[in-house]
This record gives structure tokens, sequence and C-alpha cells, in this order.
């Protein structure tokens, strides 16, 4: 069974660059099956999608949050890692790594859905 | 304000059957976009409950079913336990926004 496991710093100051890492075991990052995706969810509030990525380094983007994000694979450490540009307090949130199926059962979604989520980590963007 | 609502609150007494539902529109779930939800209990990650409209992965409860029509999505629970009470959230896609996006959630209160 996939574990995920994010990482990263807990605090940043507004300005800065938010980093966080995300590893996997129990599988191959580079399977065919799965792609690799970041989520967020402010304290008290809703998910929100930020991207995903694809074994082969293909990526997508929230639209409102494209300018500032990059997401980024790295097969030979069976990981893969958020980077947000320029946070401000409305990026403090608890943040998650999961991974996205697209095919189940021969039959494949027009959507993909989240099969297997991290713990979540809390990041705080404060002076 | 979220492009699929949901609404903020339901609640049901132990037994009862209680139903969530996700309205979105032309450019999501009227689209044919699957719906899939997730269940977020307290302080925990959310854990998928149903994916592709109807299905539920091994080891979820067939006390829980989804569906979908028009615009629309539904999650039921049957045999309310006061261990459902959780935050529920609905996940689809959006083709004017070009994004995925997320209900804003439902918390389910067992009475």
């Amino acid at each position: 069974q996939l574990q995920l496991q994010e990482s990263g710093p807990g605090l940043v100051k507004p300005s800065e660059t938010l980093s966080l890492t995300c590893t996997v075991s129990g599988g191959s990052i580079s399977s065919s099956s799965y792609y690799w995706g970041w989520i967020r969810q402010p304290p008290g509030k809703g998910l929100e999608w930020i991207g995903s990525i694809y074994y082969s380094g293909s990526t997508s983007y929230n639209p409102s949050l494209k300018s500032r994000v990059t997401i980024s694979v790295d097969t030979s450490k069976n990981q893969f890692s958020l980077m947000l540009s320029s946070v401000t307090a409305a990026d403090t949130a608890v943040y998650y790594c999961a991974t996205e199926v697209g095919c189940s059962g021969g039959y494949c979604y027009l959507v993909n859905y989240f099969d297997y989520w991290g713990q979540g980590t809390l990041v705080t963007v404060s002076s | 304000q979220s492009v699929l609502t949901q609404p903020p609150s339901v609640s049901g007494a132990p037994g009862q059957r209680v139903t969530i539902s996700c309205t979105g529109s032309s450019s999501n779930i009227g689209a044919g976009y699957d719906v899939h939800w997730y269940q977020q209990l307290p302080g925990t990650a959310p854990k998928l409950l149903i994916y592709g409209n109807s299905n539920r992965p091994s080891g979820v409860p067939d006390r829980f079913s989804g569906s979908k029509s028009g615009t629309s999505a539904s999650l039921a629970i049957t045999g309310l336990q006061a261990e459902d009470e959780a935050d529920y959230y609905c996940h689809s896609y959006d083709s004017s926004l070009s994004g995925v996006l997320f209900g804003g959630g439902t918390k389910l209160t067992v009475l």
C-alpha cells in the first residue's frame, strides 16, 4: 500500500518561497498508474487543489496559483516537490500530497480522484 | 462561494438517512465530469469515500452511496452512526476555469 509523507519548514516569512517535499513509499513514483498532487486547506476552511505532476514531468496547475507554483519530481528519490513563491498570510494552510488515479478496473475517468493522502503538514506564513 | 455548492451543514439521528448535495453547472458536473467524494474526520487527512460518481473503494461500508444527475451529485449515508460525524467534500473539474474543484464542504453532525 502506498504511503506518502510531507516534509518541509513549518514557518515561512512573507514574500519568501514555500518548499515542501512528498516522499512516496510502498510503490514507485514512476508508476504509469498515478499522477501526484498537492492540495491545501487553510485553517477552518475547505480544500483547494494546487497542482499535479506525472512521473514524466508533465504538470497541471490551479489557474489561480499558476504564476507562483512549481511542482517537480525526483524519480531517483521517489519524491515530488512543491514550491510556492511570494507567499502571504493567505497561503497559511495544511498542505497535503496525494496520489491521483485516473483509471480503475479497466475504466478511465474524466477527472482523476485522490486515492492515497499524506497526513498533511501545517505551513504558517508569518514574520 | 465555491463553484460546486454544498450545504454548510446537515444533521441526523443515529440510524437515519442523510443526503449531501453538490450542485454545479453546465461547465462541470453538467458537462459530464466525474464527481468524487471525500470524508474528513476531525484533525485527519481526507479519505476517498466515493469515486467515479458512485463507486466505493474497498473498505468503505455500503451505507455510503453516490449518484449524479444533470448538474448535481449527491452523497447518501444510511444507518447513520456516530463515527460518520465529519466533513464531506465533493470534487470535480470545471472546463471554464480549467481546473480541479472541490465543493465548499459539508459538516455532518450526528445528533
